[in-house]
Order: structure tokens, then sequence, then C-alpha cells
């Protein structure tokens, strides 16, 4: 079993709050992932992390930011929600080629 | 741009039942190939890794193939139980060891006691 948490699992936020989803591993790992799931839809990359202080881009365009100021912590903010952000958000983290996946924070914005 | 497809969407079937469940991606230059199972409100969980070097996984009921050059995987099902209803996504690894992943859409079985 993964150590992989993420927090909230669940959340219903009214448009224009801020929020962020929180993403901690206890396995040491550098490197680090965000995964957003439309429902229904495909898992598609939005964020990556080789280490701290390292944060990249990933193939979906997303008005999401996020921050590595520790190896284990790897947090997503959206500074203001819109009913498009309402997804589903994945953490993970890898070691080698094995990647570790969280259980997903669902996000519902009205 | 990598695109992965995964046929069929969604199967049910009777328990006991042998199946096969399909994916195809257009870049032959991956690093490897994984399935993973997602259960409702849950999160992934990795099945088989299949290296590109490598033609199949199995890891007891479970056996997937890959063949790069046709761009195609299967995942093989023996003697499906209830418990393995699920979401089963496909997904292809290409830069940072393989870890930067291209999912397909899944396809949703259901096996039906």
């Amino acid at each position: 079993e993964a150590d992989i948490y993420q927090t909230p699992r669940y959340l219903v936020i009214g448009t224009g709050k801020k929020i962020t989803l929180e993403c901690s591993q206890t396995m040491g790992h550098d490197k680090m992932y965000w995964y957003q799931q439309d429902p229904g839809m495909e898992l598609h990359l939005i964020h990556y992390s080789y280490g701290v202080n390292s944060t990249e881009k990933g193939d979906l365009s997303s008005e999401s930011t996020v921050s590595r100021i520790r190896t284990e912590h790897f947090p997503l903010t959206l500074e203001s929600a819109r009913p498009s952000h309402t997804s589903q958000y994945l953490c993970a983290s890898s070691f080698g080629n094995t990647i570790y996946f969280g259980e997903g924070s669902w996000l519902t914005v009205v | 741009k990598q695109e992965v497809t995964q046929i069929p969407a969604a199967l049910s079937v009777p328990e006991g039942e042998n199946l096969v469940l399909n994916c195809s991606f257009t870049d032959s230059a991956i690093y490897n190939l994984q399935w993973f199972r997602q259960d409702p409100g849950k999160g992934l969980t990795s099945l088989l890794l299949i290296q590109s070097s490598q033609r199949e996984q199995t890891s007891g009921r479970l056996n997937a193939s890959l063949d790069k050059s046709s761009g195609r995987s299967t995942l093989y099902i023996a003697a499906s139980q209830p418990g393995d209803s699920a979401t089963y996504l496909c997904a292809v690894g290409l830069g940072d060891a393989g870890n930067m992943l291209t999912f397909g859409g899944g396809t949703r079985l259901m096996v039906k006691p």
C-alpha cells in the first residue's frame, strides 16, 4: 500500500473561492505529479515536479498552480475557482518506473 | 501527439468468463505501458507494467501483452469474478523513466454473479 495522501477527498465550493488541494507522501520520492480527470474523460497530466523548488506544467493547460517547498508535500492551488474546474484531481509520486497514486480529490465548483 | 484509445468503453460479462480488453496508441516511441485499475471514488492501482522491450507480463489471472510496432496492448482476465468489476485504464509512459503517462479513456467492466 502506497503512502500518498490527498485532502480534502471531496469538496464543494462557490465560484471565485481560493482552494488548495493537499498532497503528501511519506516515501521520500523526489518525483511527484498532478493529474486531472474531468467526469467521464481521460486523465491528463497538469503539473509535475522533480524535486524541491522544481515545478513544470504538464500536457494539459491548467489555471492551477503548484509548489514544492518540501519533498513530501506538493499542493495544488486554484486562486479563483470556476465551474469549469469541477473535476477529480489525482496526485502521484514515483520511484524508478513505479508510480503510486493517491485516492484523489473530487472538486465541485458551484 | 500521443493518443491512447481503449475498446470497448464498457463491458458486462457473466462471472467465470475470460475476457480481453484492448488498448491502442498512435506513437510507438514509448518507454513502457501500464494497466491500472480504478474503483469508484478511489485512486489508481497499477496492475501490470510492461517495459518497451518486453512482450508480456503476468500477474495471477491477469496477462498483458504489448506489440509496440503495431501500437497495441491487450489485457486478458481469466475466469472473471464480480470483484474484478472496475474501470481498467491503459497508459503509455513517455519521458521521465516512463512516468509521464498518457491515459486512454478506460474500459468499465461489470462482472455479474
